[in-house]
């Protein structure tokens, strides 16, 4: 009965591989969102999603491509991996404006 | 750029102690929100202050907004050691069209026992 899951919970890759983080919220919120938070704990929102809809896009390489299929979910594919990736990637959602976000428990992916 | 401050970076306590967080932030904004996080988990939202608001309280939380100064407060009394976490605030900024929470850089709170 999670409200927010995000799989998987760890990710070891190598630097140029190809990996997905998948999202899923059962809260029926409209919106979702994946934010990174680097070694130092800043957080910073790199997509959001309004019932499918792409709403936000913070100036992310190209090679992060966000994808999602129905509003309860948002997945997020990065190619071409680097060391810089190396972050804690959390997915959140929420119902409309004014309102207070769910996280997930996060996805801590180290490039190699 | 970075929509919030916080200060202190860290705070030390004992148990019982209140602590008070603060947040500094740019520009104007349609609510305040404050979230914990404990080591290695996800963020829990705390408590939303609106704009028009100037004060909030939820059980141990005492949460201040001060749009004028463009600054919060967070106030956590009788701390427990259970209190122990990094605390953010975030701001969903104005007139943008959608919501987009902006995070400070947050605070680490040790309530040691």
């Amino acid at each position: 009965d999670t409200a927010v899951s995000q799989t998987p919970k760890y990710l070891v890759t190598q630097m140029g591989n190809d990996k997905s983080i998948k999202c899923e919220q059962n809260l029926g919120h409209d919106t979702m969102y994946w934010y990174k938070q680097d070694s130092k704990k800043f957080l910073k929102i790199m997509f959001s999603y309004n019932n499918k809809e792409l709403i936000i896009n913070e100036t992310v390489p190209n090679r992060f491509s966000p994808k999602s299929p129905d509003k309860a979910h948002l997945n997020l594919h990065i190619n071409s991996l680097e060391l810089g990736d190396s972050a804690v990637y959390f997915c959140a959602s929420s119902q409309g404006p004014q309102g207070g976000y769910t996280f997930g428990s996060g996805t801590r992916l180290t490039v190699v | 750029s970075q929509q919030g401050e916080e200060d202190p970076q860290a705070l030390s306590i004992q148990e019982g102690e209140n602590a008070t967080m603060n947040c500094s932030y740019k520009t104007s904004i349609n609510n305040l929100q404050w979230y914990r996080q404990n080591s290695g988990r996800g963020l829990v939202h705390l408590i939303l202050i609106r704009s028009n608001e100037r004060e909030k309280h939820s059980g141990r939380l005492r949460v201040t907004l001060d749009t004028s100064k463009k600054s919060s407060s967070l106030l956590i009394t009788a701390s427990r050691a259970a209190d122990t976490a990094s605390y953010f605030c975030a701001t969903d900024a104005e007139n943008t069209g959608f919501q987009k929470l902006v995070f400070g850089t947050g605070t680490r709170l040790l309530v040691s026992p």
